[in-house]
């Protein structure tokens, strides 16, 4: 069965740093793209970046290009965003998700992170 | 910036069939745009439906299927139940690996 956990949320000051975790298991992680979506609180999912299985191509949406860095360790079967610069709007949800035959499969739980003073 | 497009809310009735569309807010919408369809209830993970415009995911019932219809992605849901009630995303791909979703639209069945 397919697992995927999300971990490192929580609240952090503007301009702060948080590093997100997803802990892969149940599949060949190293042969799947993965994905980063987001979702702010009671609004809808935005993509936010996506990596391939060698981790030798990154794409990112505009707002966060610059500030967050997505990256892998297949060793340890784990997916990584580095937040950096964070701000207000970048409160919401974090979901990891496998990226495969262009389809987001499988899901995790998501992770808060929220952006206050 | 484009913008994908989807109608804000819909509502279908028990049995009822009901077509939910997915927009540009510049050009139409292609197989090329690798439509997806995701379903998600509150405090739940999204749930692929379908990708690539009409491949239907592992498990979902054949109620539910794609189609482009016109310049739009469509999902088309046959037979609506009362557990089809939820918030419904698509997304497209835009090129150079980058996706974007629309707003979703909030399904009432009643």
């Amino acid at each position: 069965e397919v697992q995927l956990v999300e971990s490192g949320g929580g609240l952090v000051q503007p301009g702060g740093s948080l590093r997100l975790s997803c802990a892969a298991s149940g599949f060949t992680f190293s042969t799947y793209w993965m994905t980063w979506v987001r979702q702010a609180p009671g609004k809808g999912l935005e993509w936010v970046a996506n990596i391939k299985q060698d981790g030798s191509e990154k794409n990112y949406v505009d707002s966060v290009k610059g500030r967050f860095t997505i990256s892998r360790d297949n060793a340890k079967n784990s997916l990584y965003l580095q937040m950096n610069s964070l701000r207000a709007e970048d409160t919401a949800v974090y979901y990891c998700a496998t990226h495969q035959s262009r389809v987001f499969q499988h899901w995790g739980q998501g992770t808060l992170v929220t952006v206050s003073s | 910036q484009t913008v994908v497009t989807q109608e804000p809310s819909f509502s279908v009735s028990p049995g009822g069939t009901v077509t939910l569309t997915c927009g540009l807010s510049s050009g139409s919408v292609s197989t090329s745009h690798y439509p997806n369809w995701y379903q998600q209830t509150p405090g739940q993970s999204p749930r692929a439906l379908i990708y690539t415009t009409n491949t239907r995911s592992s498990g979902v019932p054949d109620r539910f299927s794609g189609s482009i219809l016109g310049n739009k992605a469509a999902l088309t849901i046959t037979g609506a139940q009362a557990d089809d009630e939820s918030e419904y995303y698509c997304v497209l791909y835009m090129g150079s690996g980058i996706w974007v979703f629309g707003g979703g639209t909030k399904l009432t069945v009643l």
